[in-house]
Order: C-alpha cells, then sequence, then structure tokens
C-alpha cells in the first residue's frame, strides 16, 4: 500500500499471477480518483479513473475498486506481466481548490515488480 | 492524443545559475501543472496555470516562479538554482475534465 517515507513500498508477484495495489486516500471531499503507471525514466502515464459516484470500474486487464465508508482504493491487475514493472501510484481529486481548477493530491508509490 | 513535452530530459547546472524549465501541450489545454517527484514524497505541486497570464501558488512555491504568455507554453523559473532543487520535474496539462497528462519529466540535478 501506499506510504510515506524514503522507501517505496514493494509488491513481488509472479508473472501471470493478479496484483492488488491499495491506497488511503485523505479527503472525503474528493470526488474523482486517478491510478497512474510510472516507468522508469518517464513521466506518470494514466491507467484508469474512477468518480466518487461509482465503487468499481474496469479496463482492459484492470480494476480499480472504491470503498469511500474507509477512504481506500485499489488497482487490480489480471494476469500480470513483465511489462507491468513500475511504480504505481493513486491520486484523488480535491474540488474548487483555488482559482478556477481542481487539485490532484498523489500517493507516494507502490513498486510493482514481476518476476518472470 | 495530448501531448505534453518537456524541453530537456537531463540538465546539469551549478548553484545560483537562472534556470528554465519549458513545457508545451499540444490540445488546447486552459491548465497546466509544474510539479516535483522526490522519493518517498511523491509528487508536490509547485504552481499551476488556468489561463494565459494567470498563476497560482501550489504546495511547494518557495524559490520558483512561473511564466505562460501562450496557451500553449508553461515555464519554471529557478532564480538562483540551490542543491536542494535537485529533482524530478514534471508538466502536466488538463482540460476542463478531469484528466492529467504528464510530460517525460526534466531530472535537474544543482552541483
Amino acid at each position: 500500500g501506499e506510504s510515506v517515507g524514503l522507501h517505496l513500498p514493494t509488491l513481488s508477484v509472479q508473472e501471470g499471477d493478479n496484483s492488488i495495489i491499495n491506497c488511503a486516500y485523505s479527503n472525503s471531499a474528493s470526488d474523482y480518483f486517478i491510478w497512474y503507471k510510472q516507468e522508469s525514466g518517464k513521466g506518470p502515464q494514466f491507467i484508469i479513473d474512477i468518480r466518487s459516484n461509482m465503487d468499481k470500474r474496469q479496463g482492459q486487464r484492470v480494476t480499480v475498486l472504491l470503498n469511500k465508508t474507509v477512504k481506500h482504493l485499489s488497482l487490480q491487475i489480471a494476469a500480470t506481466q513483465p511489462g507491468d514493472s513500475a511504480v504505481y501510484f493513486c491520486a484523488e481529486n480535491m474540488p474548487n481548490y483555488g482559482g478556477a481548477t481542481n487539485k490532484l493530491i498523489f500517493g507516494t508509490g507502490t513498486l510493482l515488480a514481476v518476476q518472470p | 492524443d495530448v501531448k505534453v513535452t518537456q524541453s530537456s530530459r537531463y540538465l546539469v547546472k551549478r548553484t545560483g545559475e537562472k534556470v528554465f524549465l519549458e513545457c508545451v501541450q499540444d490540445m488546447d489545454h486552459e491548465n497546466m501543472f509544474w510539479y516535483r517527484q522526490d522519493p518517498g514524497l511523491g509528487l508536490r505541486l509547485i504552481y499551476f496555470s488556468y489561463d494565459v497570464k494567470m498563476k497560482e501558488k501550489g504546495d511547494i512555491p518557495e524559490g520558483y516562479s512561473v511564466s505562460r504568455e501562450k496557451k500553449e507554453r508553461f515555464s519554471l523559473i529557478l532564480e538562483s538554482a540551490s542543491t536542494n532543487q535537485t529533482s524530478m520535474y514534471l508538466c502536466a496539462s488538463r482540460s476542463l475534465t478531469y484528466g492529467y497528462t504528464f510530460g517525460s519529466g526534466t531530472r535537474l540535478t544543482v552541483v
């Protein structure tokens, strides 16, 4: 799961297994959530999003689950592949933050290491 | 696809230098952002802009300024670079809907 501190939490999985990455978010007013994937040396890449009026959303091999009661978000990756190895982090959107825009707050990330 | 381009992937600058990081997006997005990313701290918002010539401070604006003279371009300026500004800098843009698109990042080292 997400953590502050100098070392990223790491999830190590075997190729072909399912992966579950967890995230605790901070603001009950957040209305939108995003999962990003960041490969080494690259910028974050959008994976999947979910609005606060939903509790589950599925994409291709990925599913995001939202539990607003406990302010918890998870990303499930089916049949994990070596190309899925990256840092994954969640972001929550806080509406009406200054000016005319919203603010994304990012988690610190989880390193997914896929073993062949 | 939206493209956000950061002009440099790697930069090495000396303490006290004035540093310009450039970011260009090609989708006519209103909102643009500058973040820095450090191990264990995640992405922290430095400045953002929701229109040309408009700018707002983020969470850690000290030591930085920005410029948005054209809609597609958002520049981050380090007035006098210091070693604690060594970091990965990420630019992002967003339309009036929610999705953010990030550039590839600029890894800045201040020596």
